[in-house]
């Protein structure tokens, strides 16, 4: 029962252009989102969330969109930076579950110059 | 800042040794957990303890102990290892267990069982 779902294992752009994202999720008492960063031989460093009161976070090129109705999040990275190149975790908690994290499969992103 | 150390960060065990993954962190953060990372299954949740003393089970528990003496230290205990134990172990730890709490990881131990 994979209740947070990244259904793209990889994702290939060009520097300059924009990287999305995509995660879905079944369990509506999730009340948090966060995206996270991994580069091989590293653990994983957090990135962006969201609370799900909100529908949009900004923090700099990464901006996450949730909307709870099709209980989807995305992740925009624009513009796109070779050093962009890592897999993306996405990641959801409630409050009524102590905060645990439940994280998707993850998706390698690779920006190309 | 050494933020989430952990040891060792390679290890070959045979099936049924036994074996501690070591976890310390220095930001006086009360809420740590250890993940197991497999291809293709994202991190998944083994133990967590909200407090020094206190533990409880995540979602794949089974064959681990762990126990929190401390605030800083989080040991993970593989009691008779098996090869689907092969993995990567990750311990995170945040300022508390609000679902709100980014979690800060350390980078891994990457563990073979033969």
């Amino acid at each position: 029962d994979q209740q947070v779902k990244q259904n793209s294992p990889s994702l290939s752009v060009q520097e300059g252009r924009i990287s999305i994202l995509n995660c879905d999720y079944t369990n509506s008492m999730f009340d948090y989102f966060l995206w996270y960063k991994k580069y091989p031989a590293e653990g994983p460093t957090f990135l962006i969330s969201i609370s799900s009161i909100k529908d949009k976070n900004e923090d700099g090129r990464f901006t996450v969109f949730l909307n709870k109705s099709a209980k989807h999040l995305s992740l925009h990275i624009v513009p796109s930076q070779p050093g962009d190149s890592a897999v993306y975790f996405c990641a959801a908690s409630a409050r009524s579950n102590t905060g645990k994290l439940i994280f998707g499969q993850g998706t390698t992103l690779q920006v190309k110059p | 800042n050494a933020g989430v150390t952990q040891t060792p960060k390679f290890q070959v065990l045979k099936t049924g040794q036994s074996m501690t993954l070591q976890c310390a962190q220095d930001m006086n953060h009360e809420y740590m957990s250890w993940y197991r990372q497999d291809p293709g299954m994202g991190l998944r949740l083994i133990h967590y303890s909200v407090g020094a003393g206190i533990t409880d089970q995540g979602e794949v528990p089974n064959g681990y102990n762990v126990s929190r003496s401390t605030t800083e230290d989080f040991p993970l205990r593989l009691l008779s290892a098996a090869p689907s134990q092969t993995s990567v172990y990750f311990c995170a730890s945040s300022y508390s267990s609000g679902s709100n709490q980014p979690q800060h990881f350390g980078d891994g131990t990457r563990l073979s069982i033969l």
